[in-house]
């Protein structure tokens, strides 16, 4: 499969533990985009990578976020101390140099309780 | 006030209809502009690119109007497959991808 992975699909925690999902790109992108999802709403920017620069970060990601994209190729997302607030569908996306076209993964959907 | 402005519906069609979205965003610097297509508990995937002149794919008319920041989507001859939340998406500088909250459709036999 040459498409955007995502893993875990699926992620039950209590709250205050800490969280990490992996995301692993089409290979020849170097863009690479973390979007958060709740029901009814579109996908909300987090932050943007190009090759291993984080490039932007959301004012709506707190500190206990954190993402990392260490050899320009797969990327982390890390919450930490998670609240209840926390709980939505984390979507990965990638994108090629040429055309501005994201292909997400199917996402990581967080549970908090 | 929101980037992506879009009316979330739902839209509750008969088979064979035609219907029309319409979104609004805020940034008038706004690059480039797209339509997504998102079923229930997938992750979004791309419909169709959105030009100042207008395109065209199958039963899918895409327009923007940049006066007035705006863009449409016209779908004809609706199918049940058509169901789905149909996203808007502007893309400003530095490559930043806007969403809006999406366009509930379904189509009903």
């Amino acid at each position: 499969d040459t498409g955007v992975s995502q893993d875990p699909r699926h992620k039950i925690t209590k709250r205050g533990q800490n969280v990490t999902f992996r995301c692993d790109p089409i290979s020849e992108h170097n863009r690479l985009y973390w979007y958060r999802q709740t029901l009814g709403q579109g996908p909300e920017f987090l932050t943007y990578f190009q090759n291993e620069a984080q490039l932007e970060k959301s004012r709506l990601l707190s500190d206990r976020f954190s993402a990392e994209r260490p050899k320009g190729s797969f990327s982390t997302l890390e919450i930490q101390r998670t609240e209840q607030g926390d709980s939505a569908m984390y979507l990965c996306a990638s994108e090629g140099d040429i055309a501005e076209k994201l292909f997400f993964g199917s996402g990581t959907q967080l549970s908090v309780l | 006030r929101k980037e992506v402005e879009q009316d979330p519906g739902p839209f509750n069609v008969p088979e064979g209809a035609t219907v029309a979205f319409n979104c609004t965003y805020s940034n008038s610097a706004s690059q480039s502009f797209f339509w997504y297509r998102q079923d229930c508990r997938k992750e979004p995937k791309l419909l169709m690119s959105v030009y100042s002149s207008g395109n065209e794919d199958g039963r899918f008319t895409a327009q923007l109007n940049r006066a007035s920041q705006y863009i449409s989507l016209l779908i004809r001859d609706s199918k049940l497959s058509d169901s789905a939340t149909y996203l808007c998406v502007v893309v400003t500088n530095f490559n930043k991808f806007y969403f809006g909250s999406g366009t509930k459709l379904n189509v009903k036999p």
